[in-house]
């Protein structure tokens, strides 16, 4: 099982430009959660997607926004990029609604220039 | 709404001595708790995890943590660390007043010396 991947690794881009960020989930969990987690600082919730719906949405402006695949898999779409949008970004897979535990991947690294 | 603080943003510690990392949350209703683990340029790894029953939770790589809801805490400890547990170690809250989504905390950095 190669769990939770994401792609890229690294990104950079510059001010104003849109990026799409990619997670396949682990095998068999078919709720994906991004976070965003800035340098020194924990995992903020962006959202969560759920049989291709988002569920949950933490507080992001709509220049954040989503969509999950049939196969459970996900994307991350960030608009008109702000320098302060550079952080680390996380996808999470979990079993359950009540994620009582959720696998991680390595993250992609954006960098807005 | 839900929160967490861990009392720290750096632990140093030698090699083979004990650990406690702090961490205290605020909810309003019943809450699972969690530990995750981030070495560096990689994802969040669990840790371990309070859903119910004993208060008392093992996880891997030696960690526990205890959970005292008359303290809102859920403290991580190690009686003995290792070099390779030089890590940034996140305390997350989730429960029904945050929709069941884990609210993390800004993190400890545990440095281990030799």
């Amino acid at each position: 099982d190669a769990g939770v991947t994401q792609s890229p690794t690294h990104l950079i881009k510059t001010r104003g430009q849109q990026v799409t960020l990619r997670c396949s989930p682990k095998s068999g969990h078919d709720t994906v959660s991004w976070y965003q987690q800035a340098l020194g600082q924990g995992p903020q919730f962006i959202f969560q997607y759920y049989e291709e719906e988002e569920r949950q949405r933490g507080n992001f402006p709509d220049r954040f926004s989503g969509h999950q695949f049939p196969n459970y898999s996900s994307e991350l779409n960030v608009n008109a990029l702000l320098l302060g949008d550079s952080a680390l970004y996380l996808c999470a897979s979990s079993l359950d609604a009540l994620v009582t535990e959720a696998f991680f991947g390595q993250g992609t690294r954006l960098t807005v220039v | 709404a839900q929160s967490v603080t861990q009392l720290d943003s750096q632990v140093p510690v030698f090699e083979e001595a004990p650990v406690e990392l702090r961490c205290n949350y605020s909810s309003s209703v019943s809450v699972y708790l969690f530990w995750y683990v981030q070495y560096p340029n990689q994802g969040l790894q669990l840790l371990l995890k309070y859903l119910s029953g004993s208060t008392l939770v093992k996880g891997i790589n030696g960690f526990e943590a205890e959970f005292n809801k008359s303290q809102t805490s859920f403290h991580l400890r190690k009686p003995s660390v290792h070099i390779s547990d030089t890590a940034e170690y996140f305390c997350a809250v989730s429960g029904p007043g945050g929709s069941y989504i884990p609210t993390f905390g800004r993190g400890t950095s545990l440095i281990v010396h030799p």
